[in-house]
């Protein structure tokens, strides 16, 4: 199986700063990765998908990039609504493996 | 509007078996690969099973290979996690999701989840 390495497992920002969150994939997965945000005690929520695609409803302020192994997921200026958990998501092949999480804090 | 009602869940002891349902609205399951993905308390996600639009194609994750099978029934809208031999490590929150577009596996809308606790 594919494994997905996330860093940082925590962040802890301010309101405006610039988030990035890094996914790493154990082998090539072309652009076959999608983000999603999860607040607590409910479903997650698509961001972007196909690597750098946002999800229909989702704030410009999010995107995507990356290609291969290497992933970013960046929020160019962080609003009170975003502090939650972030994932990311490999279906390039089954197991459609996630990465362990980025919980992105109020510092 | 598309919606998941996942339902089924509860409290097994291990070694039992409990059987999951997810009934949808606004959009036809046949139409559309589904998955099942799970959260244990306090932990990250993990995908567990997954169909394929047609049908005709399963998948599940090692951890549950042999053991938890996913099924459809297309008159009744609704897709199925059918889990034997249960273990304490499957005591998790169990979503129901759907994918983006039919010939795409990535999850766009999710259920609310149902709880399944594996205890003696």
């Amino acid at each position: 199986d594919i494994q997905m390495t996330q860093s940082p497992s925590t962040l802890s920002a301010s309101v405006g700063d610039r988030v990035t969150i890094t996914c790493r994939a154990s082998q090539s997965i072309s652009n076959w990765l999608a983000w999603y945000q999860q607040k607590p005690g409910k479903a997650p929520k698509l961001l972007i998908y196909k690597a750098s695609s946002l999800e229909s409803g989702v704030p410009s302020r999010f995107s995507g990039s990356g290609s291969g192994t290497e992933f970013t997921l960046t929020i160019s200026s962080l609003q009170p609504d975003d502090f939650a958990t972030y994932y990311c998501q490999q279906y390039n092949s089954y197991s459609l493996t996630f990465g362990g999480g980025t919980k992105v804090e109020i510092k | 509007e598309v919606q998941l009602l996942e339902s089924g869940g509860g409290l097994v002891q291990p070694g039992g078996s409990l059987r999951l349902s997810c009934a949808a609205s606004g959009f036809t399951v046949s139409s559309y690969a589904m998955s099942w993905v799970r959260q244990a308390p306090g932990k990250g996600l993990e995908w567990v099973s997954g169909i394929s639009g047609s049908g005709s194609s399963t998948y599940h994750a090692d951890s549950v290979k042999g053991r938890f099978s996913i099924s459809r029934d297309n008159s009744k809208n609704t897709v199925y996690l059918q889990m034997n031999s249960l273990r304490a490590e499957d005591t998790a929150v169990y979503y129901c999701a759907k994918s983006r577009v039919p010939t795409t596996v990535v999850t766009d809308y999710w259920g609310q989840g149902t709880l399944v606790t594996v205890s003696s």
